[in-house]
């Protein structure tokens, strides 16, 4: 069955640094997500993404971060400065045209910022 | 606002009970669609259901079941004779359909304990 698959599955990195996280979502998919969610808390949308734009941002999206998808299948997300409450679990989700708002989503990575 | 509403923090039960997630969402929008997600202790998000807004038929999956009221703006998920691998947290989302890409909103989640 195909699935959405994120790596790494865990990064950590010192405060002030640069983290990229790598996304393949299904390949038939045209719709692509970035969430995150704070231990313990909710899933938080960050951004969305299709026909290589940015489709809608959260307030979260800050000039921090941004998206790609360099060779059409990955689809990434850099954050050029990490702070420590940028430690969360990333989700990387995909839907298909025709399956409006099914999103799956990758096992995430969790990014630890020291 | 989008605003989805999952009232209980924590539920503990024993296997073999039946156990009601509630949910209860905002929306201004007469279109949308209504989701579940589990999340187990490994992490990852497994998509469960998702409930266009015209259709508020009760859905059953196996031991599974979703009632969605629009009523009371309800989308509440029951899962019958539980068993210990339901432990997980469960979200209950909303997205607004108009457009292909439009975001999920979860809730705060309902973490469900099964005791052997």
């Amino acid at each position: 069955e195909p699935e959405v698959t994120q790596t790494p599955s865990h990064q950590v990195t010192q405060m002030g640094q640069e983290v990229i996280l790598r996304c393949v979502p299904i390949s038939n998919h045209l719709y692509f997500y970035w969430y995150r969610q704070i231990l313990g808390q909710k899933v938080e949308f960050l951004v969305s993404f299709y026909n290589n734009e940015i489709s809608e941002k959260s307030e979260i999206f800050d000039d921090q971060f941004s998206v790609e998808r360099p060779d059409g299948s990955n689809f990434t997300l850099k954050i050029r400065s990490t702070k420590l409450e940028d430690s969360a679990m990333y989700f990387c989700a995909s839907s298909a045209a025709g399956m409006e708002n099914i999103q799956y989503f990758g096992a995430g990575t969790r990014l630890s910022v020291l | 606002a989008q605003k989805v509403t999952q009232a209980q923090t924590e539920i503990s039960v024993v296997e073999k009970e039946d156990v009601t997630l509630d949910c209860v969402y905002e929306t201004r929008d007469t279109t949308y669609y209504l989701f579940w997600y589990k999340q187990p202790p490994s992490g990852e998000l497994v998509f469960l259901i998702r409930r266009n807004s015209f259709d508020e038929q009760n859905e059953i999956s196996g031991r599974y079941s979703w009632n969605f009221q629009k009523s009371t703006s309800s989308f509440n998920f029951t899962i019958t004779a539980s068993q210990v691998v339901d432990s997980a947290v469960y979200f209950c989302a909303l997205s607004e359909a108009p457009n292909r890409d439009d975001k999920i909103i979860f809730g705060k989640g309902t973490r469900l304990h099964i005791l052997p």
